[in-house]
């Protein structure tokens, strides 16, 4: 059973260019959020994503935004790459249920923007 | 004020100690609780779920007190296995989705 997956593991970036990363999600589920962790930090929740839709929104710019995909992976993309946008992006995924507060997560995609 | 409080850290202790890390938080709508442990440059992982009747797995001991808004773990008889982030977590159950809210994490160095 295949946990979470995500895409690349490492990137390097110049500022203003833009990016995109990528998450499968773990067998059996259908839900997707993504967190920003930053050097010293927790995971700061980014956007969740089900039926490709995004329906939770953290406090990000809109030079974050996402996609999902009929099989349930996803895309985070972001545009106009400042410095500080240099963190750890990770994926998690989930079962959509009141219940299901569990998420999973991904290793993570390291993200440098020189 | 942040959304969950954590103890700073480090947490330097020797093998076989005993050392407890405190957490609050501020949304009394809060519903669930939880401790990742996250291992340098690897991803979060639940560690245990908290519970107000308190709850232990082996070594870790979690407590949660609703009306004073605090979470603790405790960990006894520490490894160098233990060596982590420990990250508090609450979960916001609102508008019907489930949306975690992590801590900045409390880091533990275990010595021999």
């Amino acid at each position: 059973d295949a946990g979470v997956t995500q895409s690349p593991t490492h990137l390097i970036k110049t500022r203003g260019q833009q990016v995109t990363l990528r998450c499968s999600p773990k067998s059996g589920h259908d839900t997707v959020s993504w967190y920003q962790q930053a050097l010293g930090q927790g995971p700061q929740f980014i956007f969740q994503y089900y039926e490709e839709e995004e329906r939770q929104r953290g406090n990000f710019p809109d030079r974050f935004s996402g996609h999902q995909f009929p099989n349930y992976s996803s895309e985070l993309n972001v545009n106009a790459l400042l410095l500080g946008d240099s963190a750890l992006y990770l994926c998690a995924s989930s079962h959509d249920s009141p219940l299901a507060y569990e998420q999973y997560f991904g290793p993570g995609t390291r993200l440098t923007v020189t | 004020r942040k959304e969950v409080e954590q103890d700073p850290g480090p947490f330097n202790v020797p093998e076989g100690a005993t050392v407890a890390f405190n957490c609050t938080y501020s949304n009394s709508a809060s519903q669930s609780f939880f401790w990742y442990r996250q291992d340098c440059r690897k991803e979060p992982k639940l560690l245990m779920s908290v519970y107000s009747s308190g709850n232990e797995d082996g070594r870790f001991t979690a407590q949660l007190n609703r009306a004073s808004q605090y979470i603790s773990l405790l960990i006894r008889d520490s490894k160098l296995s233990d060596s982590a982030t420990y990250l508090c977590v609450v979960n916001l159950f609102s508008g019907g989705y489930n949306k975690l809210i992590f801590g900045a994490g409390t880091r533990l160095a275990v010595h021999p």
